[in-house]
């Protein structure tokens, strides 16, 4: 069957460490994978993009690498800070529709 | 440049009714994608319109529809109510079709009775 997982349904992170969360997928062959950021009670917010021809892509503290032998996909915040603490999605395109993961809970403790 | 809004934020319904909810994408997007979010099943793609037509349709049933309209404004209509709908709503825009970057509303939540 297909599916999208996100390894952890929460997270707990020191402040300055790095948060590695995971995305995997089987049986879904996607041209791209996304990552978003949710805040409680608010619409999720797009923070990077990837394609399966990409290994590795970067935008200030984040950076995001897409392995498609390994069907999976690390999202990693640097230096985090606890306005990082969040609910983080994967999603990615199969099937002509875009499949979301679960999320994982991003808790930076201070 | 105004973000994409929702009407209404919440909304109280009976078993049976049918709901409309109305979206306004960020002004020259052109792709609006329809999502349901539920503690259990996560964020589920409803449908994507471009140009005024459906392009995608995720595995819902035919209570739920939506449109587009030529400015691009889009609502969604659920008929026939049922309690497993109630939801967070969400609308998300995009310059072009596929979901790709979206951009997402605040969202409806809708609570059935």
């Amino acid at each position: 069957s297909q599916k999208i997982e996100q390894n952890s349904e929460a997270l707990n992170i020191q402040e300055g460490k790095t948060a590695t969360l995971t995305c995997n997928y089987t049986n879904y062959s996607p041209a791209y994978l996304q990552w978003y950021r949710q805040d409680p009670g608010r619409g999720p917010v797009f923070l990077l993009l990837i394609r399966e021809n990409e290994k590795e892509k970067r935008k200030e503290r984040l950076k995001v690498t897409f392995d498609t032998t390994l069907k999976q996909s690390l999202f990693h915040i640097t230096a985090s800070q606890p306005a990082d603490s969040a609910t983080y999605l994967c999603a990615l395109d199969g099937d002509d529709k875009i499949i979301f993961g679960k999320g994982t809970r991003l808790h930076i403790l201070p | 440049k105004a973000g994409v809004t929702q009407t209404p934020r919440y909304l109280i319904k009976t078993r049976g009714q049918q709901v409309t909810l109305s979206c306004s994408p960020i002004s020259g997007h052109r792709s609006v994608s329809w999502y349901q979010q539920t503690p259990g099943q996560g964020l589920q793609f409803l449908f994507e319109y471009f140009s005024e037509t459906q392009r995608n349709k995720g595995n819902f049933p035919g209570r739920f529809s939506g449109r587009q309209f030529s400015n691009s404004r889009s609502e969604m209509n659920v008929s026939t109510l049922e309690l497993g709908d109630s939801a967070l709503y969400l609308c998300a825009s995009s310059l072009v079709q596929g979901a790709y970057e979206q951009f997402f509303g605040p969202g409806t939540r809708l609570t059935v009775l």
